[in-house]
């Protein structure tokens, strides 16, 4: 079965603290995606990665960084943690040949 | 740049009636996919049906089918017989074919079914 996993599903962080939040995936796809959705926004990607070591901009990459150092982990870092950045963050991952993706559960981050 | 919209922030529906929503979409692509995806309250994302650019059939997928029309840019989704557990969002997107995976979504639509 397809699992795409997330390391916390509730976060609450201070401003300008560094937040990671860690996905992993078990399907051995190429593409990771994070994406942060908030009420009346919908999705919004904000990096993906097609490969290990590599990483593309989203939409909204500002004040975000990626990581990618295995092919079944792709990872958002806040580096200095904002108020505006209190969302629900959700990521997924997909196969070169496919292009449905499978997406995990969530984390819902709250930055005071 | 792709855009994706849905114009119905909301819909609801009667419990074993049909329901339609919308979405559109703006594209100078031929060759891409469309999918709908549902997001049930707490719960993970899944895939409901996905459409080829390509193929003129429409996609069915059990009580999910939808309307594709191409030359409107227009990719509606119909669920019969609605049960109480397709209450959910739903949210239409797009993306191109190619080495290129993005998915460009749409705002969503909440669904409520009522029993």
């Amino acid at each position: 079965d397809v699992k795409v996993t997330q390391s916390s599903r509730y976060l609450v962080k201070r401003t300008g603290e560094k937040v990671f939040l860690e996905c992993v995936q078990d399907m051995d796809h190429e593409n990771m995606f994070w994406y942060r959705q908030d009420p009346g926004l919908g999705l919004r990607l904000i990096y993906f990665s097609y490969d290990v070591k590599m990483k593309e901009k989203g939409d909204i990459p500002e004040g975000y960084s990626v990581s990618r150092e295995k092919k079944e982990r792709f990872s958002l870092i806040l580096e200095s943690a904002s108020t505006n950045q209190t969302s629900m963050y959700l990521c997924a991952s997909s196969a070169y040949v496919i292009n449905e993706q499978f997406f995990g559960p969530g984390t819902r981050l709250t930055v005071l | 740049a792709q855009t994706v919209t849905q114009s119905q922030p909301e819909m609801s529906v009667q419990e074993a009636e049909t329901v339609t929503l919308s979405c559109t979409y703006d594209t100078s692509e031929s060759d891409y996919y469309l999918f709908w995806y549902k997001q049930p309250p707490s719960r993970q994302m899944i895939l409901v049906i996905r459409q080829e650019a390509y193929k003129q059939q429409n996609a069915t997928e059990n009580r999910f089918s939808v309307n594709f029309q191409k030359a409107a840019k227009s990719f509606s989704l119909k669920i019969s017989d609605s049960q109480l557990g397709d209450a959910a969002m739903y949210f239409c997107a797009y993306t191109r074919g190619g080495s290129n995976y993005k998915l460009t979504f749409g705002k969503g639509t909440l669904l409520t079914v009522n029993p």
